[in-house]
């Protein structure tokens, strides 16, 4: 299958500073990539929707501003969490769509 | 609205046993995929299957395979002579229409399979 390559899998930050992760695809380009938060033993919670050349749009209750997603190329997206605070430490995973959908490694984010 | 339910929430078996895992789901869309990922504790997600609904036949792929009834709205999935290694949380998830561009997955909330030697 398609690779999704997702950096960094792990990452611990202070609160109140920003952390960006990137999402690329590498064998294929891809218009549109989603981003998803999933707390332990939960599912997936898609956040939002990530178009190239264009702004994310976002699912009710996720702040846009707190959140920020950039597509700027076919083949890679970024999700900026802003002023992190512990209760945004979680696994946020993004996937890739050319006629399936395609995961990343995911990445778990620790707000101290 | 679409509704993937997903009732058992855990299930364990020793090595070699078969095991069935359930989903059921709900849409009103005539057309719709449905999908198996099994994720690790690695966390990554892997693609198993995409079943589009005109299809009903059922698929085997090794040791794995799967039921679509269509009659029933169920997508169940069998892992014959489970190993260890099939120890996993696997989601299940449909997509309202075929997959385009800005189609969503809903998940399931999966189900976390242990596989005791």
């Amino acid at each position: 299958g398609a690779v999704v390559s997702q950096h960094p899998s792990r990452v611990i930050c202070k609160s109140g500073t920003s952390v960006k992760i990137e999402c690329r695809s590498l064998d294929f380009q891809a218009t549109t990539m989603f981003w998803y938060r999933q707390f332990p033993k939960k599912s997936l919670m898609l956040m939002a929707t990530s178009n190239e050349g264009s702004k994310a749009t976002y699912e009710q209750g996720v702040e846009k501003d707190k959140f920020l997603i950039n597509h700027a190329s076919l083949t890679l997206s970024t999700l900026t969490v802003t002023s992190a605070h512990p209760e945004d430490s979680s696994f946020y995973i993004c996937s890739a769509r050319n006629r399936d959908e395609f995961f990343g490694q995911g990445t778990r984010l620790t707000v101290v | 609205a679409q509704k993937v339910t997903q009732a058992q929430t855990e299930i364990s078996v020793v090595e070699k046993e078969d095991v069935t895992l359930d989903c059921v789901y709900e849409t009103r869309d005539t057309t719709y995929y449905l999908f198996w990922y099994k994720q690790p504790p690695s966390g990554e997600l892997v693609f198993l299957i995409r079943r589009n609904s005109f299809d009903e036949q059922n698929e085997i792929s090794g040791r794995y395979s799967w039921n679509f009834q269509k009659s029933t709205s169920s997508f169940n999935f069998t892992i014959t002579a489970s190993q260890v290694v099939d120890s996993a949380v696997y989601f299940c998830a449909l997509s309202e229409v075929p997959t385009g561009a800005n189609s969503k997955l809903t998940f399931g909330k999966g189900i976390t399979l242990s596989v005791r030697p």
